[in-house]
Order: C-alpha cells, then sequence, then structure tokens
C-alpha cells in the first residue's frame, strides 16, 4: 500500500544533541512537508519542498533543517539551536502544491521529547 | 491571528446523537479539508471541499465560500468516531495550509 513511513515513533533528545527524524513516501509525490503540532495549537509548517533538491522556510523554521535529495524522503533534523523541540512532528504529501485542490496524506508522527 | 477557527474545541456526545463541528476563516481559499487525526497521532483526509457539500457514509461537509464557513456533521454518532478533527484551509496565494486547533470529539457508548 502506499503512504508515508515516519520513523522512529518516539523520539527522546538530550540537551545540546541534533536529532533527525525520517520521513519517506511511495506515493510518487512531489511535495513533502514537515508541521509541529503542539497542544492548543494548530499545526504549524516548518518547511516544506516542491521538488527534489529544493526546499522552503515554512512559519516556524529557526532551529530546523531538512534535505530533500530524492523524491521519496525528506528527513527533518533538529538542532540544538531549537529551544523549546518538545512536541509532535507531522510529515505531509500531496502530488503537486500547485494546483491547490489536492488532498494531503499525513504519516503517523513521531513524538519528540527532551530527557 | 489565527486565520481558521473551530468550535467547539471539546465535544462530548451519546452514541446515535447528530453532531456539528463549525469552522470558520477569514481568507479567500481553493480549498478546506477536513481531517480526523486518531488518539495515536496519525492523520487522515476526509474531506476536501471548494464548494457546496460532500458526503462519504456517515459523514456529511459543508461549506458555505460567501459565509467563510463549513461545517462537518456525523450522523448516528459511534464512539469510534471519537477523534480531533481538524479544519485546514488553503488561501488562494500560496502553497501553505493554514489548520484550526481542532475539535477534540469523545462519544461515549
Amino acid at each position: 500500500d502506499g503512504g508515508i513511513t515516519q520513523s522512529p515513533k518516539y523520539l527522546f533528545r538530550k540537551e545540546g544533541q541534533n536529532v533527525t527524524l525520517s520521513c519517506e513516501q511511495n506515493l510518487n509525490h512531489d511535495a513533502m512537508y514537515w508541521y509541529r503540532q503542539d497542544p492548543g495549537q494548530g499545526l504549524r509548517l516548518i518547511y516544506y519542498s516542491q521538488i527534489v533538491n529544493d526546499f522552503q522556510k515554512g512559519d516556524i523554521a529557526e532551529g530546523y533543517s531538512v534535505s530533500r535529495e530524492k523524491k521519496e524522503s525528506f528527513p527533518l533534523t533538529v538542532t540544538s539551536a531549537q529551544k523549546n523541540p518538545t512536541a509532535f512532528y507531522l510529515c505531509a504529501s500531496s502530488i503537486d502544491p500547485g494546483q491547490g485542490r489536492v488532498p494531503q496524506h499525513f504519516g503517523d508522527g513521531t513524538r519528540l521529547s527532551i530527557l | 491571528k489565527n486565520e481558521v477557527e473551530q468550535s467547539p474545541q471539546n465535544l462530548t456526545a451519546q452514541e446515535g446523537e447528530f453532531i456539528t463541528i463549525n469552522c470558520s476563516y477569514s481568507v479567500g481559499i481553493s480549498a478546506l479539508h477536513w481531517l480526523q487525526q486518531h488518539p495515536g497521532g496519525g492523520i487522515v483526509s476526509l474531506f476536501m471541499l471548494s464548494s457546496g457539500k460532500k458526503k462519504h457514509g456517515r459523514l456529511i461537509a459543508t461549506i458555505n465560500i460567501q459565509e467563510k464557513h463549513s461545517s462537518l456533521h456525523i450522523t448516528a454518532s459511534h464512539p469510534r468516531d471519537s477523534a480531533v478533527y481538524i479544519c485546514a484551509v488553503r488561501p488562494l496565494t500560496g502553497n501553505q495550509f493554514y489548520f484550526g486547533t481542532g475539535t477534540s470529539l469523545t462519544v461515549i457508548p
């Protein structure tokens, strides 16, 4: 079955440590997104990528980095510069971000906590 | 300022009740989505609307573009409908979606 796979499901980070969250899709979608979800807030966009080797900052990109070397993969690194990384992170994809009417598919999320 | 407002924030219903969740937005949009987030965190897209009404099983979604308002209805609610329901809109310009904070629904047997 086609879908989005995020790993790990739970992740713990020590102070000063970088961690990388994995997101893989086999839907052949061009666009991929990373969102952060905090209690009582809507999903907020961290980074998005419309095509391989290209990505743009979202609303809350500070302290995060991404890469898009392959169409299927869009890993997110939470750097030590992100002072409040504890949150639920969701990866999503869509066929073509330019059309504006294509539903996004979501992964099951990674819950990151600080030790 | 949140471009998308949902109400109510929390909703508890008895099994079999008719449920309505509302979403209001402040920008012109090209599409509105209703999403369902299960307790484990995974999100499923329920509907994508740009006008009118859509029905899927016991779920009905409507949108009024002029009033910038959408509703999600659940008929004959069931405990397995318990989840957080999220409204998301895609503005006419840009590639982003804006998300509401969600409505947490609990259906009691």
